[in-house]
C-alpha cells in the first residue's frame, strides 16, 4: 500500500524555470492538499481541493497554480520559481475534508 | 500572531521519562485536534486525532484538549530512543479542512 506518493523527490531550479510536481494517492480519498514547510514556520497550506474537480487557495498561494486531474492526482506548477520558493513540499490527502490528513515523503525543492 | 504557538525545542529527556509536548492556539473555532510526528527528513505522520475537548489514549501516547483555555497536550510515557523527533500540533475547524500547524517541537531520548 503506497500510500500518497510525491515525484520527484529533490529538484534544483534555476529563478524563472517552470515545474510541476506530482502527487498520487491511493487510499480513495476525497480530499488533497499541498503545504510547504519551511524552517521556524511549520506547515503552511498553499492549496487545497475538497474534493474531485475543486480547488481552493490556502495559505500561501501566490506563485502556485494547482491541478486536480482526477479523484488519485493533485499537482502543483511553480510558472516561474523564485528563490522564495525553496522549500520542502509535502502532499497530503484526507478522506473528508475535516478529517485526518496522511502525508507524502516530501520534494526537496531548491530556486537558485 | 501566529494562530497555533509551540515551542520548538529542542526538548532533551533520558529514556523512560515522560515527554510532555504542548500548544496553544487562539482560534475557538478550532474542532479538531492532531498530533504528528515527523522524522528528518521524512513527510509527518499522524499519531493523535481528537474532536472537542477531553483526552485520548493510544498505547504509551495521551493527547489532551482543554477548549477553554485553548490549549492541547500531548504526553509519551516511557519514552523511547526511537520517539526522538519533531512533533508537530495541528488543529482545523468543521467548516473547512485547512489544517493550522505549529512549527512543531524537537524531541531527543537519550538512552
Amino acid at each position: 500500500n503506497a500510500g500518497v506518493t510525491q515525484t520527484p523527490k529533490f529538484q534544483v531550479l534555476k529563478t524563472g524555470q517552470s515545474m510541476t510536481l506530482q502527487c498520487a494517492q491511493d487510499m480513495n480519498h476525497n480530499s488533497m492538499y499541498w503545504y510547504r514547510q519551511d524552517p521556524g514556520m511549520g506547515l503552511r497550506l498553499i492549496y487545497y481541493s475538497a474534493s474531485e474537480g475543486t480547488t481552493d487557495k490556502g495559505e500561501v498561494p501566490n506563485g502556485y497554480n494547482v491541478s486536480r486531474l482526477n479523484k488519485r492526482e493533485f499537482s502543483l506548477r511553480l510558472e516561474s520559481a523564485a528563490p522564495s520558493q525553496t522549500s520542502v513540499y509535502f502532499c497530503a490527502s484526507s478522506i473528508y475534508r475535516d478529517s485526518e490528513a496522511f502525508f507524502g515523503q516530501g520534494t526537496r525543492l531548491t530556486v537558485v | 500572531q501566529k494562530e497555533v504557538e509551540q515551542d520548538p525545542g529542542p526538548l532533551s529527556v533520558p529514556e523512560g521519562a515522560i515527554v510532555s509536548l504542548n500548544c496553544t492556539y487562539s482560534n475557538s473555532a478550532f474542532q479538531y485536534f492532531m498530533w504528528y510526528r515527523q522524522y528528518s527528513r521524512k513527510g509527518p505522520e499522524l499519531l493523535m486525532y481528537t474532536y472537542s475537548s477531553g483526552n485520548k489514549e493510544d498505547g504509551r501516547f495521551t493527547a489532551q484538549v482543554d477548549k477553554s483555555s485553548k490549549y492541547i497536550s500531548l504526553f509519551i510515557r516511557d519514552s523511547q530512543p526511537s520517539d526522538s523527533a519533531t512533533y508537530l500540533c495541528a488543529m482545523s475547524t468543521d467548516s473547512w479542512g485547512k489544517f493550522q500547524f505549529g512549527a512543531g517541537t524537537q524531541v531527543v531520548v537519550t538512552p
